[in-house]
């Protein structure tokens, strides 16, 4: 069973514009959300999160939204440069001190010059 | 956030042999992690590495395939054991703390069995 999802597999962009990644969960105890860019031969870097009690976080050209009664969230980046190609995992924690996260599949973002 | 390392980088290996992967940060840190991204998927977590006891394993995991020590607060190994090509994989650690409740990646270790 799937619990964090990332329904769209690949994703191209015109440099400039904006893009948008999404990201859909199932367990309504996950309290914390992040979303980490990984590069082919990289680990993955963290980005951006956001805590449940939030609806919005926002660092410089990136905002996660986050929809709780949707049990949805997003990654705007604007503008977008080609250097954000890269796939990109949401994840989400589970409050139980652990800290332990559980990663959607990964949308692979292509930003055209 | 701390740099990890991670040793070896890559590594093709042949069915039924071991390997063991180093993971090294440059300061304390309260948790460590183990991941495996297979082709095409997500990562999923493998154990988490406690230090001076033994790991806590996921659903999935076992011991006896994937050993982990962690000897003290800034070094950890992964040990894939008797692998088969199913064990190609690139697998990732991760540390958490003293100061941030965020994850962050080593740069990984890419696993080919032949």
């Amino acid at each position: 069973d799937q619990q964090v999802k990332q329904n769209s597999p690949s994703l191209s962009v015109q440099e400039g514009r904006i893009s948008i990644l999404n990201c859909d969960y199932t367990n309504s105890m996950f309290d914390y959300f992040l979303w980490y860019k990984k590069y082919p031969a990289e680990g993955p870097t963290f980005l951006i999160s956001i805590s449940s009690i939030k609806d919005k976080n926002e660092d410089g050209r990136f905002t996660v939204f986050l929809n709780k009664s949707a049990k949805h969230l997003s990654l705007h980046i604007v503008p977008s440069q080609p250097g954000d190609s890269a796939v990109y995992f949401c994840a989400a924690s589970v409050p139980s001190g652990t800290y332990k996260y559980i990663f959607g599949t990964g949308t692979r973002l292509k930003v055209l010059a | 956030s701390a740099v990890i390392s991670q040793k070896p980088s890559r590594d093709i290996c042949q069915r039924g042999t071991s390997l063991t992967i180093q993971c090294q940060v440059d300061s304390q840190v309260t948790m460590m992690f183990w991941y495996r991204q297979q082709p095409g998927q997500s990562l999923t977590l493998i154990a988490t590495a406690n230090q001076g006891s033994e790991a806590t394993y996921e659903s999935g995991f076992v011991i006896d395939k994937f050993p982990i020590s962690r000897p003290n607060l800034t070094f950890s190994t992964l040990t894939v054991s008797n692998m088969s090509p199913e064990d190609s994989s690139i697998y990732l650690c991760s540390v958490v703390g003293p100061i941030s409740d965020t994850q962050y990646f080593g740069p990984g270790t890419r696993l080919t069995v032949l």
